[in-house]
């Protein structure tokens, strides 16, 4: 059965500092894995992985993916109150299948 | 650009009533369109998706059904909801590429 496991499942931390999302998964037929932020209402897409080892980059967040180990990691440095959301990791599987994770719920006190 | 909408946004509903749920697309042709729905505290299950007018697939066996009968209106439907019908739904849209972009979601309660 195709998983997408996410961790930790919840993480509080203070402004500034900088975390590190984890994202594992085993799902047959990988062609890629995207990382979405949900705040309130519709998740956003961040980014979306497909080989391993290239770094994504937008601003504070960045994300890389490893095929071999098959995990991603999303890491945000200089964390803000904004940055608070849900983050979601997902995993494309070909013939319109996502397969999410559970979502890492991530607070960020002032 | 491309837009997606839904409603209503939320929604209260007794145990037994029937549901109709709609979603649509604009600056879009042919997209693939999908249905979730997201308990509390967990991931998104996908309940179905279609890649064209009057093509549904359905993947998971429940007392929802889905109907899209325009290209860019996708209707999620039930003619008796449950109280586990309960949830946030959101509706998402691609172009066979392998991101999906999502609406602002519908906050269902069922009583």
């Amino acid at each position: 059965e195709d998983k997408v496991v996410q961790s930790p499942l919840s993480l509080v931390v203070h402004e500034g500092d900088t975390v590190t999302l984890n994202c594992s998964y085993e799902v047959t037929n990988f062609r890629s894995l995207l990382w979405y932020k949900q705040e309130k209402k519709a998740p956003t897409f961040l980014f979306m992985l497909t080989s391993s080892g290239i770094e994504k980059k937008s601003g504070r967040l960045s994300s890389i993916l490893d095929k071999k180990e098959l995990f991603s990691i999303l890491n945000i440095t200089a964390t803000q109150t904004g940055d608070s959301a849900i983050y979601l990791c997902a995993v494309n599987k070909g013939a319109q299948k996502l397969v999410f994770g559970q979502g890492t719920r991530l607070t960020i006190n002032p | 650009s491309q837009t997606i909408h839904q409603w209503p946004a939320t929604l209260v509903q007794p145990v037994g009533s029937p549901l109709s749920l709609e979603c649509t697309v604009e600056g879009t042709s042919n997209p693939n369109l999908y249905w979730y729905r997201q308990a509390a505290g967990r991931g998104l299950q996908l309940l179905f998706y279609s890649v064209g007018i009057g093509q549904i697939s359905s993947e998971v066996p429940q007392n929802l059904s889905a109907s899209r009968p325009q290209d860019r209106q996708f209707i999620l439907s039930s003619k008796k909801l449950l109280l586990s019908d309960s949830g946030f739904y959101l509706c998402a849209w691609d172009r066979g590429t392998d991101t999906q972009y999502f609406g602002p979601g519908t906050r269902l309660t069922v009583l």
